[in-house]
Order: C-alpha cells, then structure tokens, then sequence
C-alpha cells in the first residue's frame, strides 16, 4: 500500500491550525491508518492509532479522521513544540507502509 | 519512564555484519512486541520484521529474510537485531519500535541508531 501525503510542507504561525493529508492507493481496512510526529535526533512519537484515537498523553489538539483510502490529521492550534515532521503509517495489510511525511515549519 | 534505548552507532565495511541492540523494560520484554524499521537518507521507513520477546518468535519481511537475524537475551530484557553482508545501500538509521497489541503500529520508539557502511 503506496501512501501519500500532502503537502509536502505547510508554514504556519504558531496560533494557526493545521491540516495534513494522507492518501493511500487502496482501501485501508478497518482504519489501520496511525499518525506519528518526529524531530530530527529524537525517537518518533505515536499520535493517533485507529485513524481516530489519540495515543495516551497526546493533547487533545490532535485529532485524526478519515476512512477508507483518504485520512487527515488536524492540529487546532499549532504551539511552538509542534513545528516537526508529521508522517502516516498503514497497518492494515503486512509489510506496514509510511507516507514520506509532511513538514510543518514556522512561518 | 519507559523507553527503549538503542546502542550507539556503527561504521562498517561492506561484506561486514552489524548487531544493534534494544534495551527495553521487563513489561515491554513480555507484554509487547518489538519490531525493526529503518531509514536510509532521503528514504521512507522500511519495516523489516518483528520479534516477540517473549517466545523468540520471529518474521522478517521478504527483503531482509535472508540477511536478518532477530535474537532476544531474556536475562537483560534486550533485544537484538543482526544484519549480514552489509552494503552501501544498508546505510541507514535503524530502529526497534514496541507493538504494544500485535497490530504493528508502534507506541513507543528507540532513539535510533546510526549504521554507515563505507570502504
């Protein structure tokens, strides 16, 4: 399952909202679709599991939707430590699969 | 906390094997899974397998079967990953990920580890 996400990056103020895409090239089936945030040196971190469900600890800024072969994660109101790479993983079909991951930079 | 610490990074010549290690915690040992992944420059992650700590069980993904080896030392709670016959294409940074449910999406990651093979 071949995974894209765009944009490739969003600039944004902190304060602003922000919406990423990702798109699979087929049907992701019981929405196996799990969202991670990652810094340059530090070990990714698990958002969202499930398409919908917020990893334990994540603030409730982050939510993920979606079904199918289109999902989104949205972050309400971007604060200064959630400028980072955000990437999209599949779980439904072996080997998992990763989007090449979306930048969110501070404008 | 919990984590998962990953050993530090290696320089290898091509044809060489690498043994990365995984320090986790008894609960992850034997309540979780732990899974390799890695990710050359420029590269998407790659899964590579999964190991479950507490039986030894092991799958690998057709890529790798031939040059993967995924071990675990129950005493120390460690697990560890061994690739064969190295190459330029295998420099990468290598990570063990946990599964805390057998679902294969990962809660908690290591730090990452490093691996550059050059001549």
């Amino acid at each position: 399952v071949v995974l894209t996400q765009s944009p490739d990056t969003l600039s944004l103020s902190p304060g602003e909202g922000a919406t990423l895409s990702c798109r699979a090239s087929e049907t992701i089936s019981t929405d196996y679709l799990a969202w991670y945030q990652y810094k340059p040196g530090r070990a990714p971190r698990l958002l969202i599991h499930g398409a919908s469900n917020r990893a334990a600890g994540i603030p409730d800024r982050f939510s993920g939707s979606g079904s199918g072969t289109d999902f989104t994660l949205t972050i309400s109101r971007l604060e200064p430590e959630d400028f980072a790479l955000y990437f999209c993983q599949q779980y439904s079909v072996t080997p998992v699969t990763f989007g090449p991951g979306t930048k969110v930079e501070i404008k | 906390q919990v984590q998962l610490v990953q050993s530090g990074a290696e320089v290898k010549r091509p044809g060489a094997p690498v043994k990365v290690s995984c320090q986790t915690s008894g609960d992850t040992f034997f309540n979780a899974y732990i899974h390799w992944l890695r990710q050359a420059p420029g590269q998407g992650l790659e899964w590579m397998g999964i190991i479950n700590p507490s039986s030894g069980a092991t799958t690998y993904d057709h890529n790798f079967r031939d040059r993967i080896t995924m071990t675990r030392d129950t005493a120390t709670t460690t697990i560890y990953m061994e690739f064969d016959s190295l190459t330029s294409e295998d420099t990468a940074t290598y990570y063990c990920a946990r599964d805390p449910g057998g679902y294969h999406y990962f809660d908690l990651w290591g730090q990452g580890t490093l691996v550059t093979v050059s001549s």
